[in-house]
């Protein structure tokens, strides 16, 4: 089963509102997780580090204030999009690891934002 | 700067046959590499990886050759299975061993299955 789980699936809104992604690590607490974003066609890109308790790191080209990521706890990360315009729709991926080895990375099932 | 490429978009094989996806990458410092398999609307799903260490690494069906002279690794799936039909990502990472889980991801190669 599903060890990484986000919600929404799915999400419309209106251009200049903001919306709400939540990334839960199920049975496991993730001091780490991971969230991208993905163009039609194209690779998974590393938007930003989010770190429990702590700033997230974001990728050079990411606007921060854009993406909201905050890490409540060690078993939920989340991202806002503020302000979100048509040019924001895309397919956004959350991961969290297990354990300190690279490739134990569990991912969501993404969230397909659209905005109109 | 694309620092890991998956430069065929598509591969198309026929059931029981053997598929070959590759994946070249330019940093000199990845020293860990990944497949993962992807349906559409879902995450991907962790498949195979190895550690520059090693220039092959085999799970059942699957197996990962490295070949860091030329900086290239390929994923080779035998036998086909239509089950197997879905995107496949290479990802490349620095660090491995804790230093880092940041994936870099390549385009995706869309594998096709014939039965």
């Amino acid at each position: 089963g599903a060890v990484v789980s986000q919600h929404p699936s799915r999400v419309i809104c209106k251009s200049g509102t903001s919306v709400k992604i939540e990334c839960r690590s199920l049975d496991f607490q993730a001091t780490t997780m991971f969230w991208y974003r993905q163009f039609p066609k194209q690779s998974l890109m590393l938007m930003a580090t989010s770190n429990e308790g702590s700033k997230a790191t974001y990728e050079q080209g990411v606007e921060k204030d854009k993406f909201l990521i905050n890490h409540a706890s060690l078993t939920l990360s989340t991202l806002t999009v503020t302000s979100a315009h048509p040019e924001d729709s895309s397919f956004y991926i959350c991961s969290a690891s297990r354990t300190e080895r690279t490739g134990e990375l569990f991912f969501g099932e993404g969230s397909r934002l659209t905005v109109l | 700067d694309q620092q890991v490429k998956q430069n065929s978009p598509s591969l198309s094989v026929q059931e029981g046959r053997i598929s070959i996806l590759n994946c070249d990458y330019t940093n000199s410092m990845f020293d860990y590499f990944l497949w993962y398999k992807k349906y559409p609307a879902e995450g991907p799903t962790f498949l195979i990886s190895i550690s520059s260490i090693k220039d092959k690494n085999e799970d059942g069906r699957f197996t990962v050759f490295l070949n860091k002279s030329a900086k290239h690794l390929s994923l080779h799936i035998v036998p086909s299975q239509p089950g197997d039909s879905a995107v496949y990502f290479c990802a490349a990472s620095a660090g491995y061993g804790g230093a880092t889980n940041k994936l870099i991801f390549g385009t995706g190669t869309l594998l096709a299955v014939q039965p």
